[in-house]
């Protein structure tokens, strides 16, 4: 069975704090992503990788940063974090080829 | 800009009936088409694969029309762990094809509830 984690079920941060979100998956999955969701609005693309080192925009960036440094684990980065980003985010990763996309449990993060 | 559209409902059905879902998507250069489900408070997970020729896994019967760009999800004999929440899911570019890297992209959701 694919297996992807994600560091925390749920975080509390205050404006302005740096947040690191991790999630390692252990197919050897070249793909990984990150997500947020929201009542009303669904899933949103934040960031994504194909490779190692490699990362791409997805549709709402800002506010954003990623980290791949090891081909299992993808970092999402809140530079500094603000109210807008209370959400659910939720780590995916996925084979090349069809791009099925396993996810991990989620994060709901609290920015206070 | 890309879109994907699903009634949000909810929809109530009861134990044992038949439901069906549509989803409409605007880009048609889509090669992948996917039906997540999703339940309270958990992640999405992958329902079944959208074929051309139309697809069943048991109860579940998915279908693509590529001319009219829109994807159905049937439900037979609905049983009461049926309620979540179905996402219809399209890829715009098929990598192997040398497509780009947009990603997945998912609709809002329909809200399925079965009940006794």
């Amino acid at each position: 069975d694919v297996k992807v984690t994600q560091s925390s079920r749920y975080l509390v941060k205050r404006t302005g704090e740096k947040v690191f979100l991790e999630c390692v998956q252990d197919m050897d999955h070249e793909n990984m992503f990150w997500y947020r969701q929201d009542p009303g609005l669904g899933l949103r693309l934040i960031y994504f990788s194909y490779d190692v080192k490699m990362k791409e925009k997805g549709d709402i960036p800002e506010g954003y940063s990623v980290s791949r440094e090891k081909k299992e684990r993808f970092s999402l980065i809140l530079e500094s974090a603000s109210t807008n980003q209370t959400s659910m985010y939720l780590c995916a990763s996925g084979m090349g080829d069809q791009e099925t996309q396993y996810f991990g449990p989620g994060t709901r993060l609290l920015v206070l | 800009r890309k879109e994907v559209e699903q009634d949000p409902g909810p929809f109530n059905v009861p134990e044992g009936a038949t439901v069906a879902f549509n989803c409409t998507y605007s880009n048609s250069a889509s090669q992948s088409f996917f039906w997540y489900r999703q339940d309270c408070r958990k992640e999405p997970k992958l329902l079944m694969s959208v074929y051309s020729s139309g697809n069943e896994d048991g109860r579940f019967t998915a279908q693509l029309n590529r001319a009219s760009q829109y994807i159905s999800l049937l439900i037979r004999d609905s049983k009461l762990s049926d309620s979540a929440t179905y996402l219809c899911v399209v890829n715009p570019f098929n990598r192997r094809s040398g497509g780009g890297a947009d990603g997945l992209t998912f609709g809002k959701g329909t809200h399925l509830i079965i009940q006794p």
